[in-house]
């Protein structure tokens, strides 16, 4: 059964830092990951998705990358802002299965 | 763009009463799911769909009921509700290819439903 480990459960952070959340996963057949971010009260809002053919996926501020053989994935944000606070979550998916979600990084960037 | 969306997105339930989630997503996507998410619990699949008239039941799927007639909607049925399925239901859909996997997932803004 695939599991999904995300670290640090929460992060506090001062504004302008480049930082990097973690997320493991136990079976690295992978079809995709994908990270998402959720606002308290609110719903999940995808971020980027990884093919399982694909090393790293960029948009803007966001890189994530992806190491199947060693069960990795890791988000890096660059100059954190305030607005940067959320949820994170990373969710999986193998082959004909459908997505696991790991437990989510909490992220506070403070001003 | 729409997406998807999920009504309602309130709901204050007596046990034992009856209710109809509904998701609705203007994207043309095969795939459809209704989660849970619970505090210290993550996120919880309850029951998919991977086309018209198809369902199937995810990991928690006791106490619930649902239906797929139509491609661009999904609702998820509870029949005589209780204290525990007080949660925040999320729906989701995505592309998919039967046998290979899902594609990229998109979420509605959730429906919080308590059960006194």
């Amino acid at each position: 059964k695939q599991e999904v480990t995300q670290i640090p459960a929460a992060l506090s952070v001062p504004e302008g830092e480049n930082l990097v959340l973690n997320c493991s996963f136990t079976d690295s057949a992978i079809y995709n990951l994908q990270w998402f971010r959720q606002d308290p009260g609110k719903g999940l809002t995808s971020l980027l998705l990884i093919q399982s053919s694909q090393r790293e996926q960029t948009s803007g501020r966001l890189n994530a990358s992806l190491d199947k053989s060693s069960g990795r994935s890791t988000l890096y944000i660059a100059a954190s802002q305030p607005g940067d606070s959320a949820t994170y979550l990373c969710a999986v998916s193998l082959y004909g299965q459908n997505f696991v979600f790991g437990p989510g990084t909490r992220l506070s960037v403070l001003p | 763009n729409a997406g998807v969306t999920q009504t309602p997105k309130f709901r204050v339930l007596k046990t034992g009463q009856s209710m109809t989630l509904l998701c609705a997503q203007d994207m043309n996507h095969e795939y459809m799911y209704w989660y849970r998410q619970d505090p210290g619990m993550g996120l919880r699949l309850i029951h998919y769909s991977v086309g018209e008239g198809t369902t199937a039941k995810g990991e928690v799927p006791d106490g619930y009921n649902v239906s797929r007639l139509k491609k661009q909607n999904f609702l998820l049925g509870l029949e005589s509700a209780a204290p525990s399925q007080t949660s925040v239901y999320f729906c989701a859909s995505s592309y998919g290819n039967r046998g290979r996997g899902t594609g990229e997932l998109f979420f509605g803004e959730g429906s919080r439903l308590t059960v006194l």
